[in-house]
C-alpha cells in the first residue's frame, strides 16, 4: 500500500459545481498534513494546512479524520481558474520529519 | 527575485553526462530538499538538508549526489546521466510548516 493515496482523477466539473477530493494515508503516526495545488508545468504552491478541528479558507474547507486516515478538501463555487492537480501531503515528524506527497487528483472545471 | 531559484530551467543532456543543477534561496531557511517529479509517482525525494553540516539521503538517492555550499545554496549533481533521470526536479525550503518550492528544472537525458 502506498504512504499516501488520492484518486488522480480527472474530475471534470462545470463552473459553480462543488468538489471533493480524498486523501488517504497509511502512517498512523504522521502529524501534520496539507494540501498543495500544482498547475500544470509549474512549482507545487501551499494551498492550506489542515488541522484537526477542520478549517476554512474562503470557498476551501479541509478535513481531517484521525481515526480513518483520511483527509479532505472541498471545493466550493469552483472557478475556472481552480484546474490544477491537487497534492496531499503528509508529514511524519517522529521521524526525520519526513514529508510524503501523493500523487495528486487533477481537476478541470469547465465552463 | 524569487524566494527559491533553480538553474538551469531546462536542460538536454546525454547520457553519461556528468550534470548539476543549482538551487538558491533567500527565505533563510535551514532546511533544503531536492524532490524528482515523474507523471503518475508524486513528488519523491533525493536528498534532504536541514543545515550546512547536515545531509541526508532521502528514497531515491542513487546516481545522485548534494553540495550545500552555504545556507542558501544547495546543488543536486547527476555523476553519470540515464535516460531514466529524465524528469522534472524541484528544490525546496521550509521551516517544518510547508514548503517553498523553486519553479522547477525539467532535464532531458537522451
Amino acid at each position: 500500500r502506498k504512504e499516501v493515496e488520492q484518486d488522480p482523477g480527472p474530475f471534470n466539473v462545470p463552473e459553480g459545481a462543488t468538489v471533493a477530493f480524498n486523501c488517504t494515508y497509511s502512517n498512523s503516526a504522521s502529524q501534520s498534513f496539507f494540501w498543495y495545488r500544482q498547475d500544470c508545468r509549474k512549482e507545487p504552491k501551499l494551498l492550506m494546512s489542515v488541522y484537526s478541528s477542520g478549517n476554512e479558507d474562503g470557498r476551501f474547507t479541509a478535513q481531517l479524520n484521525r481515526a480513518s486516515q483520511y483527509i479532505s478538501l472541498l471545493i466550493r463555487d469552483s472557478k475556472l481558474s481552480d484546474s490544477a492537480t491537487y497534492l496531499c501531503v503528509v508529514n511524519d515528524k517522529t521521524s526525520y520529519d519526513k514529508v510524503i506527497f501523493g500523487p495528486g487528483t487533477s481537476l478541470s472545471v469547465i465552463p | 527575485d524569487a524566494d527559491v531559484t533553480q538553474t538551469p530551467r531546462n536542460r538536454i543532456t546525454k547520457t553519461g553526462k556528468r550534470i548539476m543543477l543549482e538551487c538558491s534561496q533567500t527565505k533563510g531557511h535551514d532546511r533544503m530538499y531536492w524532490y524528482r517529479q515523474d507523471p503518475g509517482l508524486g513528488l519523491r525525494l533525493i536528498y534532504y538538508s536541514f543545515d550546512v553540516k547536515d545531509i541526508n539521503k532521502g528514497e531515491i538517492s542513487d546516481g545522485y549526489s548534494v553540495s550545500r555550499q552555504a545556507q542558501a545554496k544547495f546543488s543536486l549533481s547527476l555523476e553519470s546521466a540515464i535516460p531514466n533521470q529524465t524528469a522534472l526536479y524541484f528544490c525546496a525550503t521550509s521551516t517544518g510548516d510547508g514548503y517553498t518550492f523553486g519553479s522547477g528544472t525539467r532535464l532531458t537525458v537522451v
